[in-house]
């Protein structure tokens, strides 16, 4: 079965670091583009970037570029999300996306993770 | 960036009825579009690619048109399982937007 799996929700104060994690298995990694959206509270769904582990060649939404870094690491089969100095605002739940035809950006997400609620406040 | 605007915002309907979701790009973006069905709590699910290609596992009452600018989804003969929230996305130029939603209502 293929899944990506997420780490648990995570609680920090304003200006804190955090890196949150998808990892997926039963398929080949480094071949499909991983995508991150962000979710508000109440709110809808927002594109944020989208990596290649194989080469980790990174696209980020201008909207997000500078505010983020997207990562993986293919040995471990893990794509990450991380901030450097979080901000209220940065409060949301994250989910993790795979692309559904291998090596190619043109194509939607067919599988996701179970999201991770990252909460921001002092 | 291309932008993308859904409507209606929300939408009540009953058991049974055949319903119809819009959405509207900015520009072209040819049949590059996906929709989405989230629930409360959970992540979105895939429904429709390429604008009218049925994600496998996807009920048959879900079906998508359209090309260019203008996309529609429908659901025919709804069911109360199909109370959600529906996102388009186009994927023909980056970044990838959504539109803003459209929540759907059983009455």
């Amino acid at each position: 079965e293929v899944l990506l799996v997420q780490s648990g929700a995570k609680m920090r104060e304003p200006g804190e670091s955090l890196r949150i994690s998808c990892e997926g298995s039963g398929y080949n990694f480094v071949s499909y583009w991983i995508g991150w959206v962000r979710q508000m509270p109440g709110k809808g769904l927002e594109f944020m970037g989208i990596i290649y582990p194989d080469d980790s060649d990174t696209r980020y939404s201008p909207s997000f570029q500078g505010h983020v870094t997207i990562s993986a690491d293919k040995s471990i089969s893990t794509a990450y999300l991380q901030w450097s100095s979080l901000k209220p605002s940065d409060t949301a739940i994250y989910y993790c996306a795979r692309l559904s035809t291998s090596g190619t950006l043109l194509d939607a997400f067919n599988i996701w993770g179970q999201g991770t609620m990252v909460t921001v406040s002092s | 960036d291309i932008q993308m605007t859904q409507s209606p915002s929300t939408l009540s309907a009953s058991v049974g009825d055949r319903v119809t979701i819009t959405c509207r790009a900015s520009q072209s973006i040819n049949f590059w579009l996906a929709w989405y069905q989230q629930k409360p709590g959970k992540a979105p699910k895939l429904l429709i690619y390429k604008a009218s290609s049925l994600e496998s596992g996807v009920p048959s009452r879900f079906s998508g048109s359209g090309s260019g600018t203008q996309f529609t989804l429908t659901i025919t003969s709804l069911q109360p399982d199909d109370c959600a929230t529906y996102y388009c996305q186009q994927y023909n130029s980056y970044p990838y937007i959504f539109g803003q939603g459209t929540k759907l209502e059983i009455k």
